[in-house]
């Protein structure tokens, strides 16, 4: 199976920072990258597929780069809804597996 | 908008069959991939596997010997049988829409989700 890191495991933010996430696959992944993002008591949301483009309705302060094995999320402004906990998901070949996650606290 | 929601036995006995199924609303079930994927402390989220209407399945080579997906398309409904339950496989259980091609190319990412379903072997 491909390996998802993420980096940091979590961090403390305020609200208008600048936020960037990491996530490292164990072998080249292309662009088959996902991000997604989870509140207190809900589904994960996806956010950013192939790496860098943003889903359909999500806010564009979100960014995804990279290619490869190395990929970054990056909230240009955090928010108070964007404390949360955001995920990696490779996308490479059909053993899919996920990032343990990175949660953003309020500092 | 498509919506998704898990039902089933909150609490199974070990050694027994978990069952959930997820019904589908707002869309046609046999549009897509459909996929269960759970979330426990100890593993974070882990995909279990997903399936077409035709029959067409993938799972997850660590589940794969004990799971199985089934599509009912008079429903609208998809299942998951997880045999031999045991404590491990405690953890919210969510169903979710598969997308698997984009720009012609295969790719495989959740753009809508159920709820969630919290099921604890015991």
């Amino acid at each position: 199976d491909i390996q998802m890191t993420q980096s940091p495991s979590s961090l403390s933010a305020s609200v208008g920072d600048r936020v960037t996430i990491s996530c490292r696959a164990s072998q080249s992944i292309s662009d088959y990258l996902n991000w997604y993002q989870q509140r207190p008591g809900q589904a994960p949301r996806l956010l950013i597929y192939a790496a860098s483009t943003l889903y359909a309705g999500v806010p564009p302060r979100f960014s995804g780069s990279g290619s490869g094995t190395d990929f970054t999320l990056t909230i240009s402004s955090l928010r108070p809804e964007d404390f949360a906990v955001y995920y990696c998901q490779h996308s490479y070949n059909v053993a899919l597996t996920f990032g343990r996650g990175t949660t953003i606290e309020i500092k | 908008q498509v919506r998704l929601q898990e039902s089933g036995p909150g609490l199974v006995e070990p050694s027994e069959t978990l069952s959930l199924t997820c019904t589908v609303s707002g869309g046609s079930i046999t549009s897509d991939y459909w996929s269960w994927i759970r979330q426990s402390p100890g593993k974070g989220l882990e995909w279990i596997g997903h399936k077409h209407y035709t029959g067409k399945a993938d799972y997850n080579p660590s589940l794969e010997s004990r799971v199985s997906i089934s599509v009912d398309t008079s429903k609208n409904q998809f299942s998951l049988n997880l045999k031999f339950a045991d404590a491990a496989d405690t953890a919210v259980y969510y169903c979710a829409r598969v997308v698997t091609m984009i720009r012609g190319i295969h790719t495989y990412y959740f753009d809508y989700w159920g709820q969630g379903a919290l099921v604890t072997v015991s």
